[in-house]
C-alpha cells in the first residue's frame, strides 16, 4: 500500500536552515502537503505543492520535489525558535484520503 | 472565515458515558473528517462526509457514530467508550472530493477513565 516515510528528529540552532525530508511511494500523488503542528495544537498547512512541479517557494519555506525519486524536502530558512513543532509530509492521491508520514520533531536551539 | 472550530477543547469521560464532540466550518467546504491522533503518531482517517453523506468509515468501532446535520455541522457521539480511545480527536474540512488541502480544527483532546 501507500506510504510516507520522514526521519523522526532534526535539531538546528536559530537563524540555520533547517530541511526536513520526505519519502513516499505512491506513483499517482497528485499533490503533496506540508502541514505543522504545535503542541496540543490540531494541524496547520504550510504548504503544498502540485505534482507536475519541482520547486515552489513562498517566503522562508521551499519545498522541492524529485518526482523520479519520489522525493520531497522542506527547506525552512532563517529558522526560529517559534519554528520548533512536528512537521508532516502528506500525499494526496486523489478521492479522500491522504498518507500522512509519522512526523519530524523539529528543535530549534536558541 | 477560514476556521474550523471543536468544541469541547477537553473532555474526561467514564466508560459508561454517553458524550459528543462537535465541529464547525463557514467555508462552504463540502467534505468533512474525523481523524483520531494518538500521541506522537499522525493523524489516523475515521470517518468522512461529502456533501453530508458518510463516504467513508475505515472500520471505526460502533461507539463512536458520526452525523453530519447540516454542510457546516459534525458531530461525534462517543459511548461505552475504553481508555484506549483516549487520543486527540481532529476535525478537519476540504473544498469538495476535488482536492486533498485539509484545513483542521484545534481538536478535542479526551481522556477514557
Amino acid at each position: 500500500g501507500e506510504d510516507v516515510e520522514q526521519s523522526l528528529f532534526l535539531s538546528v540552532r536559530e537563524g540555520d536552515s533547517s530541511v526536513i525530508n520526505c519519502t513516499y511511494t505512491d506513483s499517482s500523488s497528485t499533490y503533496l502537503y506540508w502541514y505543522k503542528q504545535e503542541p496540543g495544537a490540531g494541524l496547520q498547512l504550510l504548504t503544498y505543492i502540485f505534482s507536475n512541479m519541482d520547486m515552489k517557494q513562498d517566503q522562508r519555506l521551499t519545498v522541492l520535489l524529485n518526482k523520479k525519486d519520489k522525493h520531497l524536502s522542506l527547506r525552512i530558512a532563517d529558522t526560529q525558535t517559534g519554528d520548533s513543532a512536528i512537521y508532516f509530509c502528506a500525499d494526496y492521491t486523489g478521492g479522500f484520503k491522504t498518507i500522512f508520514g509519522a512526523g519530524t520533531r523539529l528543535f530549534v536551539k536558541a | 472565515d477560514t476556521e474550523v472550530t471543536q468544541t469541547p477543547k477537553h473532555l474526561v469521560m467514564g466508560m459508561t458515558n454517553k458524550k459528543s464532540l462537535k465541529c464547525e466550518q463557514h467555508m462552504g467546504h463540502r467534505a468533512m473528517y474525523w481523524y483520531k491522533q494518538k500521541a506522537k503518531k499522525p493523524p489516523e482517517l475515521m470517518f468522512v462526509y461529502s456533501y453530508e453523506k458518510l463516504s467513508i468509515n475505515e472500520s471505526v468501532p460502533s461507539r463512536f457514530s458520526p452525523e453530519c446535520p447540516n454542510s457546516s455541522l459534525l458531530n461525534l457521539h462517543l459511548h461505552a467508550l475504553q481508555p484506549e480511545d483516549s487520543a486527540l480527536y481532529l476535525c478537519a474540512s476540504s473544498q469538495d472530493r476535488t482536492g486533498g488541502e485539509q484545513f483542521f480544527g484545534p481538536g478535542t483532546r479526551l481522556t477514557v477513565l
